[in-house]
């Protein structure tokens, strides 16, 4: 079965750092890849995909990600973190032949940012 | 385009009673999924509708259900609503064929006193 993997709850970064949050997932071939952020009381909006291809995705807000196959890793990542960042980013695999309409999701990381 | 809309935002109702939730996915898609998104499970899949047929079903008890009209619009119904199922239940949508990108909706918020 597959699964996701967001082994952090919650980070913390200052404003202008760099961050990295961290995914993982458990699947048999590549799956589909994806990450979303939500605001508080709010729905998720897509950050980026991977489907295959160039293994570096760029997003919206400045976000990118890179996919690994030798980690099952699909990392998240931001150069300079701005205050607006503050949300709850989620990541979210699909099986290629699979259900379209259900994407497995992780537990989610907590971004706050510092002034 | 408009994206996801859901109806009602907010929600209360008491034990017992039953709810209906509804969606109206981005113009054009025609698949439609429901989550229900708590603070200890999570985002669980309820259902997938396409085409007015239910394609997929997640872990949930029969109490948990949904349609999907001619439009594509999606309503979920909730019945002998229990404590446990206070939470945000987010409608998503998707265009036909291989893309599996969602779209949600912001999430009706339902809280059962």
């Amino acid at each position: 079965a597959q699964s996701v993997t967001q082994p952090d709850i919650h980070i913390t970064v200052s404003e202008g750092a760099s961050l990295e949050l961290r995914c993982n997932y458990s699947y048999g071939a590549t799956p589909y890849l994806f990450w979303y952020v939500q605001s508080p009381g709010q729905g998720l909006q897509l950050l980026l995909k991977y489907f295959s291809g160039d293994t570096l995705v760029q997003g919206i807000k400045g976000f990118e990600a890179e996919f690994k196959r030798s980690q099952s890793s699909f990392n998240l990542r931001k150069p300079s973190v701005h205050w607006s960042d503050a949300a709850e980013y989620f990541c979210a695999v699909g099986a290629p032949g699979g259900s379209q309409g259900n994407l497995i999701f992780g537990k989610g990381t907590k971004l706050s940012v510092k002034p | 385009k408009a994206g996801v809309t859901q109806t009602p935002r907010y929600l209360i109702k008491t034990r017992g009673q039953q709810v209906t939730l509804s969606c109206s996915p981005i113009s054009g898609h025609r698949s439609v999924s429901w989550y229900q998104q708590t603070p200890g499970q999570g985002l669980q899949f309820l259902f997938e509708y396409f085409s007015e047929t239910q394609r997929n079903k997640g872990n949930f008890p029969g109490r948990f259900s949904g349609r999907q009209f001619s439009n594509s619009r999606s309503e979920m119904n909730v019945s002998t609503l229990e404590l446990g199922d206070s939470a945000l239940y987010l409608c998503a949508s998707s265009p036909q064929g291989g893309d599996y990108t969602q779209y949600f909706g912001p999430g009706t918020r339902l809280t059962v006193l």
